[in-house]
C-alpha cells in the first residue's frame, strides 16, 4: 500500500494564479483531512471530509476550496493565490471514530510558495 | 474545544529514557490521546493513543493521569532518530473536526 500521497510536491505560484493539490489514498478511509503548516507552527486544519461527496470547514478555511468525488481522492484548490498561502499543506486520512481510535494516516506534504 | 498544552522543547542525552509531559485540563469523556511526531521535512507519522488506561507499543509508552487531564510520552531509551515534534491532541470521537495540533515539543537528543 502507498498510503497516503500527495501531488505536486512543490509548487511556486504568482499571486492570483490558481491550483488544485490532489490527495489520495488507497487504505479505503472514510475520512479525509487538508491541514496547512506554517514555519515553526504546528498543524491547522484547513478543511475535512466524513465521506464521499460531504466536505466540511475546519479551522482556517478562507481562501480555499474542496472536493471529495471519489472516497480516495480529496482535492483542494486554490482559486485566487496570496502570498499568505505561502505554507507546507498535509493531507490526512483516517478510518471513522470507533475504529483504531480514529488514528491520522499522513502525506508527504506539499510545499506552496506564493510570491 | 478541547486543547493541549506542551513545553516547547526538551533535551535528552542518547539512550536516556525522555518524559514528554502534556495537560489536557478541557479534555472530555469521549477524547482519545494522541501522540504524533513529526521528523523534519516530513508529513506527521503516529506514535501512541489511549483513553484511560497507560499503553504500551513498540514505539513508546504512554501514561495517562487517572482524572485525564494530563498524559505523558515515554520514550525508553532516546536514539538521535527520535529527534523530533512531538505533538498530543485529543481526537473527539464523535466530530473529526475537533482535533487541534498544537505547536508541539521540539526533542533534542544529544550523543
Amino acid at each position: 500500500n502507498a498510503g497516503v500521497t500527495q501531488t505536486p510536491k512543490f509548487r511556486v505560484l504568482k499571486t492570483g494564479q490558481s491550483m488544485t493539490l490532489l490527495c489520495a489514498q488507497d487504505m479505503n478511509h472514510e475520512y479525509m483531512y487538508w491541514y496547512r503548516q506554517d514555519p515553526g507552527m504546528g498543524l491547522r486544519l484547513i478543511h475535512y471530509s466524513v465521506g464521499e461527496g460531504t466536505t466540511a470547514k475546519g479551522e482556517v478555511p478562507d481562501g480555499y476550496n474542496v472536493s471529495r468525488l471519489k472516497k480516495q481522492n480529496f482535492l483542494l484548490g486554490l482559486e485566487s493565490a496570496a502570498p499568505s498561502q505561502t505554507s507546507v499543506y498535509f493531507c490526512a486520512s483516517s478510518h471513522e471514530p470507533g475504529q483504531a481510535a480514529h488514528t491520522q494516516y499522513f502525506g508527504p506534504g506539499t510545499r506552496l510558495t506564493v510570491l | 474545544d478541547a486543547k493541549t498544552t506542551q513545553p516547547n522543547s526538551m533535551e535528552s542525552n542518547e539512550e536516556e529514557p525522555v518524559h514528554l509531559p502534556c495537560n489536557h485540563s478541557t479534555i472530555s469523556g469521549t477524547d482519545y490521546i494522541h501522540w504524533y511526531r513529526q521528523l523534519p521535512s516530513q508529513g506527521p507519522e503516529y506514535v501512541i493513543h489511549g483513553l484511560t488506561s497507560n499503553v504500551n507499543n513498540r514505539m513508546a509508552s504512554l501514561a495517562i493521569a487517572e482524572d485525564r487531564k494530563s498524559s505523558t510520552l515515554i520514550l525508553h531509551r532516546a536514539t538521535l532518530r527520535d529527534a523530533a515534534v512531538y505533538y498530543c491532541i485529543l481526537r473527539h470521537n464523535t466530530n473529526a473536526g475537533k482535533s487541534t495540533f498544537g505547536d508541539g515539543t521540539t526533542l533534542t537528543v544529544k550523543p
